[in-house]
């Protein structure tokens, strides 16, 4: 079956460091989403990617969809105690469900 | 917030015995999925729901049942729990049933089998 992978599991950083999350999938997808879950909380929809090699940017934050459709990364720029939580790719491949990944849990030491 | 709410907040049941979670979704969204994260994963997809019927399942076995309402607001039920069940369920709404979609989800209802 379609599985998402997702390294590393987890990620300490100082304040003000650099951080990246990369996602592998088996298949090809159609499409990647990425999501932020905060500690106790739910996860939350940040960006979708479509098209191959497609780069989107929210702020300090930079996604990047491969060329194969196959792996994302996702980027934090300066890292602020605010950007604690898992983050999650989830990929879609044309059905109707997606698979999200095994997630990296991010802490920020201030 | 998404607008998704989920009902209830946190339920202890104990092992062979049913439980009923509910889910009203976003206004406007006519499709639900329900999703089960264990503790430290990602959420697997259970099942999805699309006019009240089901159009998607995901490898969990059929005790795993649902239905959606008129008003698209979601149940979700499970029988002869098991240990393994206890996680934190997610329902999310979305304005379509594409993998393309985007997952709005609810604060979730955390599940311990005992």
């Amino acid at each position: 079956g379609q599985q998402v992978m997702q390294i590393p599991q987890y990620q300490h950083v100082q304040e003000g460091e650099d951080f990246t999350t990369y996602c592998n999938s088996s298949t090809t997808l159609s499409n990647i989403q990425w999501y932020k879950q905060r500690p106790g909380g739910h996860p939350v929809f940040l960006i979708q990617l479509v098209k191959s090699g497609e780069v989107k940017k929210q702020k300090r934050l930079t996604f990047q969809f491969g060329e194969a459709k196959k792996n994302s990364s996702l980027h934090i720029t300066a890292t602020q105690t605010t950007d604690v939580g898992t983050y999650f790719c989830a990929g879609g491949s044309g059905a109707n469900n997606l698979f999200f990944g095994t997630g990296t849990r991010l802490t920020v030491i201030p | 917030e998404t607008g998704v709410t989920q009902s209830p907040t946190h339920l202890i049941k104990t092992r062979g015995q049913q439980v009923t979670l509910r889910c009203s979704s976003q206004s406007g969204h006519n499709t639900v999925s329900w999703y089960q994260q264990a503790l430290g994963q990602g959420p697997q997809f259970i099942f999805q729901y699309y006019r009240e019927e089901e159009n998607g399942r995901g490898n969990f076995p059929p005790r795993f049942s649902g239905l959606q309402f008129p008003n698209y607001s979601s149940e979700l039920n499970v029988n002869a729990l098991e240990l393994d069940d206890s996680a934190l369920y997610l329902c999310a709404s979305s304005t379509g049933t594409g993998g393309r979609d985007t997952q709005y989800f609810g604060p979730g209802t955390r599940l311990t089998v005992l």
